[in-house]
């Protein structure tokens, strides 16, 4: 069946554009989590969605960046003002229900370049 | 912060040989340790999830072992071949911070023919 996808698969931005990055889970998936792989780095986690509910967003690195999956499926990341430090790879995870929050499923990544 | 430490960093190989790598992390509220596997321009594929001190995963030529007490855990690949190569991530799960998963940096294999 069809993984995780994720669009645009690539971006670049000028500094100080807001951008959107779309994630598709796995159909039925209950949890959607975002992580955000710097250079260099291991992927570190964003935020975490139970269905619509946003239950932990404390990886978010600060106020312009923003998560919403309002119908429990479909998950936008949104980063306003784009800085030169937001370049990085955004990985979207979704995972079964709840007792198997464990084996979550990567879409592919976007990469969001800011210039 | 939470550390999981991964070495190498890089790993280059001939095709053939047999390989390893560490992972190191935190032994205390441990959840669940995950191997991913992850090749340029594609998603990262799940090899393997632990949970139980002692477990031994194997997949074809790709084996992983856990040791929850002290915090580690070895992936092995017998007899390398080039399509293996990829970026080995492992990471850690907490029981109080459920289904957050803590990623160490990867270790880059390189299997040449």
């Amino acid at each position: 069946g069809a993984g995780v996808s994720q669009s645009p698969r690539y971006k670049v931005a000028k500094r100080g554009q807001d951008v959107a990055l779309r994630c598709d889970p796995i159909s039925g998936h209950v949890s959607l989590f975002w992580y955000q792989q710097a250079l260099g780095q291991g992927p570190e986690f964003l935020t975490y969605f139970q269905n619509e509910a946003q239950l932990d967003k404390s990886g978010l690195p600060s106020d312009r960046f923003f998560a919403e999956r309002p119908e429990g499926s479909v998950s936008t990341l949104k980063i306003q003002r784009t800085q030169q430090e937001d370049s990085a790879v955004y990985l979207c995870a979704s995972s079964p229900e709840r007792g198997r929050i464990y084996e979550q499923y990567f879409g592919p990544g976007t990469r969001l370049t800011v210039t | 912060i939470l550390n999981v430490e991964q070495s190498p960093q890089s790993l280059h190989v001939q095709e053939g040989d047999s390989t390893n790598f560490t992972c190191s992390f935190p032994s205390s509220n441990f959840y669940a340790l995950h191997w991913y596997r992850w090749e340029t321009a594609k998603s990262p594929e799940a090899l393997f999830v632990m949970t139980l001190n002692g477990d031994e995963k194997k997949k074809g030529r790709i084996s992983a072992t856990l040791n929850t007490k002290e915090g580690y855990s070895y992936l092995y690949i017998k007899g390398s071949q080039p399509e293996d190569s990829a970026t080995y991530l492992c990471a850690f799960g907490r029981g109080s911070t459920l289904g957050r998963l803590y990623f160490g940096r990867g270790t880059q294999l390189t299997v040449w023919p």
